[in-house]
């Protein structure tokens, strides 16, 4: 069965500099979530999206901004890198605003 | 603030052991509680769910108990695998919060 699809799958960057997440979902789902999930901790929650709307915001930095394109997939943009941005980005994805929600493999950013 | 709170942070458990991991929640809101399964370097996934009607949900050796009136749930894993050792998240969801997590290890 089809997963999330989640590029890259590995990234470094350089402080301040800009990273791209991109976030594949399954196929008929319409609704995207972002997480964060720090060395030990548990995904925080960044932003999701249904139907190509923001449909609610968590913990996002006002450096990162998201969307989602009329072909469902999402990308997660972040600037001004900090070092404390080091961290897996997880995108999930739901049929539904209220499901369960799949989770993709991770994309492991890394700020030098 | 977590709005889930899970413990233990890791247990050990003995093969063939039972895992118990507690879960305890303040937003009456939640009316889905999943459990997830996390491999180092992997996304979490979906173990197994129950919702507020119901007090208990088995699939297999994995079961969730809920206390609605408690707003507690845990997850039991019977028969514990070397292959169960992982990291459990308990969460609650209007919008998805997790616990912190528990790191179970399972020893031959």
């Amino acid at each position: 069965a089809a997963g999330v699809i989640q590029s890259p799958r590995h990234l470094i960057k350089e402080k301040r500099e800009t990273a791209t997440l991109k976030c594949y979902p399954i196929p008929r789902h319409d609704t995207v979530y972002w997480y964060q999930q720090g060395p030990g901790q548990d995904p925080q929650f960044l932003i999701s999206f249904y139907e190509k709307m923001q449909s609610d915001k968590g913990s996002i930095p006002d450096r990162f901004s998201a969307q989602q394109f009329s072909d469902y997939h999402s990308e997660l943009n972040m600037s001004s890198l900090e070092l404390g941005d080091s961290a897996l980005y997880f995108c999930a994805s739901s049929p539904d605003r209220v499901g369960e929600q799949f989770f993709g493999p991770g994309t492991r950013l890394t700020v030098l | 603030q977590q709005q889930v709170k899970q413990s233990p942070q890791s247990l050990i458990v003995q093969k063939g052991g039972i895992s118990i991991i507690n879960c305890a929640y303040e937003n009456t809101a939640f009316d889905y509680f999943p459990w997830y399964q996390q491999f180092p370097g992997k996304g979490p996934a979906l173990l197994i769910a129950i919702r507020p009607d119901v007090s208990e949900k088995k699939e297999g050796r994995f079961t969730i108990s809920f206390n609605k009136s408690a707003k507690q749930f845990s997850l039991h894993i019977m028969d514990s695998q070397p292959g169960d050792s992982a990291t459990y998240f308990c969460a609650g969801q209007k919008k998805l919060s997790f616990g912190a997590g528990t790191t179970v290890t399972v020893r031959a």
